[in-house]
């Protein structure tokens, strides 16, 4: 399940399970989008990206959804791996604004045996 | 073959020291970045240089100074070291508007 506490919000999916993330973005004029991985005692890790004439881009196992209605952006993983346990950042990008992300809080996904 | 490379990893130092992290990437890109990652895994953009030129440069105490002496090259140096300092540092790299690439961060610890 998903909870939201002093902590990361953590996400524990069952191996083969899919995963869904989750994420608010704040500025309804960002036009590019970004969802990052980070394993521990690493820097984020490039998964896929997402502009905003897109409401949907896959990639290997993962899919980006995005509701520019509602400002939300949802990272899909079918069939979770145990390396696919990291905390899971998406990003967004204001084309004008030199390439400045914008970082969300981040969800921490646990994947159990 | 490491993109980006940050130097050193960690950093253990006392309060109202100064040091450096350096950041190289071998990506050719234009632009480079620092960003600072709290305890809490928030992390927030400090600097941006494009082309060895600031242009972002958000909230941040005059006690860090970004210096990029070419445009594979950004380093940051931090005067009189605060507790409120010890975080990870991160550096990455883009090219226009194309996703950043990071490095695996400055884990810094004041005493």
């Amino acid at each position: 399940g998903e909870s939201v506490g002093l902590h990361l919000p953590t996400l524990s999916v069952q191996e083969g399970d899919n995963s869904i993330i989750n994420c608010a973005y704040s500025n309804s004029a960002s036009d590019y989008f970004i969802w990052y991985k980070q394993e521990s005692g690493k820097g984020p890790q490039f998964i896929i990206d997402i502009r905003s004439n897109m409401d949907k881009r896959q990639g290997q196992r993962v899919t980006v959804l995005l509701n520019k209605t509602v400002k939300h952006l949802s990272l899909q993983i079918a069939a979770t791996q145990p390396g696919d346990s990291a905390v899971y950042f998406c990003a967004e990008n204001t084309s004008g604004t030199a390439s400045k992300l914008t970082f969300g809080t981040g969800t921490r996904l646990q994947v159990t045996l | 073959d490491t993109a980006v490379s940050q130097t050193p990893k960690y950093l253990v130092t006392q309060m109202g020291n100064d040091k450096s992290i350096k950041c190289e990437q071998n990506l050719g890109h234009d632009t480079m970045y620092w960003y600072k990652q709290d305890s809490k895994k928030f992390l927030k953009i400090m600097f941006s240089y494009n082309n060895k030129e600031l242009i972002i440069n958000e909230t941040v105490p005059n006690r860090f100074s970004p210096k990029s002496p070419d445009k594979a090259h950004l380093n940051l140096h931090i005067n009189s070291l605060e507790l409120g300092d010890s975080a990870v540092y991160f550096c990455a790299s883009s090219q226009g508007v194309r996703p950043q690439h990071f490095g695996d961060g400055t884990r810094l610890s004041i005493l």
